[in-house]
């Protein structure tokens, strides 16, 4: 089983939609969390991180459930500048060895 | 702006060859900088662990001997591709991340290694 697993899409969806994210993480012990997007052929930026208490910034949400070992996101009002794929991803503390744990990635594509 | 810069974007070169890639942190120290590689359509897997004054850890399956890892200075970490060969073609990026472990990381802009 993959530590940090998510749908790998493509999503396509309307400008203007609302779009869910999913990903689940397999350590229990995983201590911090986050959302990055990568573009094609760049760098990940970190999106936002997440906590239990959710946290939302602009037209992104991003949730996180402990118990169920469960993290989301939620675009609102696509545009087409969010075309990209999302990146789910858990740091596990253990000593700092260890450094972020990266999903594979959903692509979203946002259509005129 | 970038907090993390990493130098070059792009190499192409010979089988053979050996490549140096620059990871530097902006305006912060950095004692733990990160090595990651990503090939085509994969999610970016750890390479090492580059910790300043001291050797990297290598995660299992990446050959120390082959990317070297100096962390030299609080700002600065290299890896080296000794001796490159086409399957070592891939997109490399490093991160550091500045405060709490828990911290976010910033990631540099990547290098899209091209071996021929």
């Amino acid at each position: 089983r993959k530590e940090v697993e998510q749908d790998p899409g493509p999503f396509n969806v309307p400008e203007g939609a609302t779009v869910a994210f999913n990903c689940t993480y397999s350590n229990s012990a995983s201590q911090s969390f986050f959302w990055y997007r990568q573009d094609c052929r760049k760098e990940p930026k970190l999106l936002m991180s997440v906590y239990s208490s959710g946290n939302e910034d602009g037209r992104f949400t991003a949730q996180l459930n402990r118990a169920s070992q469960y993290i989301s996101l939620l675009i609102r009002d696509s545009k087409l500048s969010d075309s990209a794929t999302y990146l789910c991803v858990v740091n596990l503390m253990d000593t700092g060895r260890r450094a972020l744990t990266f999903g594979s990635g959903t692509r979203l594509q946002v259509q005129p | 702006g970038a907090v993390v810069s990493q130098h070059p974007s792009w190499v192409i070169c010979k089988s053979g060859t050996s490549v140096k890639i620059e990871c530097r942190s902006l305006d912060f120290q950095a004692t733990t900088m990160f090595w990651y590689r990503q090939f085509p359509k994969q999610s970016l897997m750890l390479m090492a662990t580059s910790n300043e004054g001291s050797k990297a850890t290598y995660e299992q399956g990446v050959e120390k001997d082959k990317f070297l890892i100096n962390h030299a200075s609080l700002t600065l970490s290299t890896l080296t591709v000794t001796s490159a060969h086409p399957e070592d073609s891939s997109f490399y990026i490093c991160s550091a991340r500045f405060g709490h472990p828990n911290e976010a990381q910033h990631f540099g802009d990547g290098t899209r290694l091209s071996i021929l």
